[in-house]
Formats: structure tokens, sequence, C-alpha cells
């Protein structure tokens, strides 16, 4: 099993851009979800997916969109990206439960808006 | 709005002392509380849980002691080791539910 596959491992965007950040997992989870993290400020959840057709957001969801066709894919959608955005991504699976599933997370991904 | 709070932000700490990192919530409707384990360049990893019906969990060399009328919990690495130096993360998630809310991390240096 692969896991957890986040491409690209690192990208530079000017301001303004758009971009899609890929995530795949071969585990057949249901759960996954794309965090940000920032220096002192941990990580932050930005959107998740329940299931293939069901999403929602996070706590920081503005300027980012998802969707989840497939149970294996839930890429994470910068529509025009801004400098605040600069940060390190990663995506996460799980099992479907009540809480308490472990989580597995991706390498990550290194953006940078210029 | 920090719901999990994580100190300290940096611990550097000799090879076989005891490092340990605390965190403190308010929102009593947490019950499950993981710590997570990340080296430079990588995702984090689950490294050891806890649900509040427990005073204390050990796996290895990492235990959490959990203090529910305190709302705190705190990670104990014994025996530190070089290969300990990471960045460590708390969290913690709703009953019933799977989005984790995390702490603001710390990085532990051990020294050889």
């Amino acid at each position: 099993n692969a896991g957890v596959t986040q491409t690209p491992k690192f990208q530079v965007l000017k301001t303004g851009q758009s971009m899609t950040l890929q995530c795949a997992q071969d585990m057949n989870h249901e759960y996954m979800s794309w965090y940000r993290q920032d220096p002192g400020m941990g990580l932050r959840l930005i959107h998740y997916s329940v299931g293939a057709g069901i999403t929602d957001q996070g706590e920081v969801p503005n300027g980012y969109n998802v969707s989840r066709s497939t149970t294996e894919d839930f890429p994470l959608r910068l529509l025009s990206a801004a400098p605040s955005q600069t940060s390190v991504y990663f995506c996460a699976s799980s099992r479907k439960g009540l809480g308490g599933e472990t989580q597995y997370f991706g390498p990550g991904t290194r953006l940078l808006v210029l | 709005q920090q719901q999990v709070k994580q100190s300290p932000q940096s611990l550097i700490v000799q090879k076989g002392g005891i490092p340990i990192i605390n965190c403190a919530y308010e929102n009593t409707a947490f019950d499950y509380f993981p710590w997570y384990q990340q080296f430079p360049g990588k995702g984090p990893a689950l490294l050891i849980a806890i649900r509040p019906d427990v005073s204390e969990k050990k796996e290895g060399r990492f235990t959490i002691s959990f203090n529910k009328s305190a709302k705190q919990f705190s990670l104990h690495i014994m025996d530190s080791q070089p290969g300990d130096s990471a960045t460590y993360f708390c969290a913690a998630s709703y009953q019933g539910a799977q989005k984790l809310v995390f702490g603001q991390g710390t990085r532990l240096t051990i020294n050889p």
C-alpha cells in the first residue's frame, strides 16, 4: 500500500493564480481531510469529506474548494492564490467511525505564494 | 480561538531525560486525545492516544497522563533518545466526530 500520497511536493505560485493540490489514498478510507500547517499554529482543518459526494467546511475554508467524486481522491483547489495561503498542506484519511479512528497523513505539499 | 493550548513551544533535553509536553483544553465535549509525532519533511503520524475514562496510558517509552477535572493532558517520554527529536502535536476530537483540533506543536530536541 502506498498509503496517502500528495502531489506536488513543492509549488510556487504568483498571487491570483489557481492550482489544484492532489491527494489520493489506497486504503479504501471513507473519511478524508485537508489541513494547513503554519508555524506556531499547529494544523488547522480546511475541508473534510465523509464519503464520495459529501464534503464540509473545517476551521479555515475561505479561499479553498474541494470535491470528492471517488473514494480514493480528494483534491484541494485554490481559486485565486494569496500570499496568506503560503503554507504546508497535509491530506489525511481514516476509516469512517464515531471518533478515535487513526488518521493517516500524507507527506505534505509546500506552497509558496509570491 | 485556540481550543487546544500546547506548551512549551520548544524543548531541549539531554539523552536519557524525561521531556514533558503539556496540553489544555476548554471544551468538555472532546472525548479523544491523540498525540502525533512529525519528523522534518514528513507528515504527522499517530504516536499514542487516550480517552477520558482513563488517567494514564503507556505504550513503550511514551506515556499520556490525563486529568479530566483540570482539562489537561501531557506526554512523557521515558529514557529519551536523539531519534525522538521531532515536533509533537496534541489534538482532540469531539464525541462522534473525526475532525481533529490540534495544539500549536512542540519542537523537541534530544541532545546526545
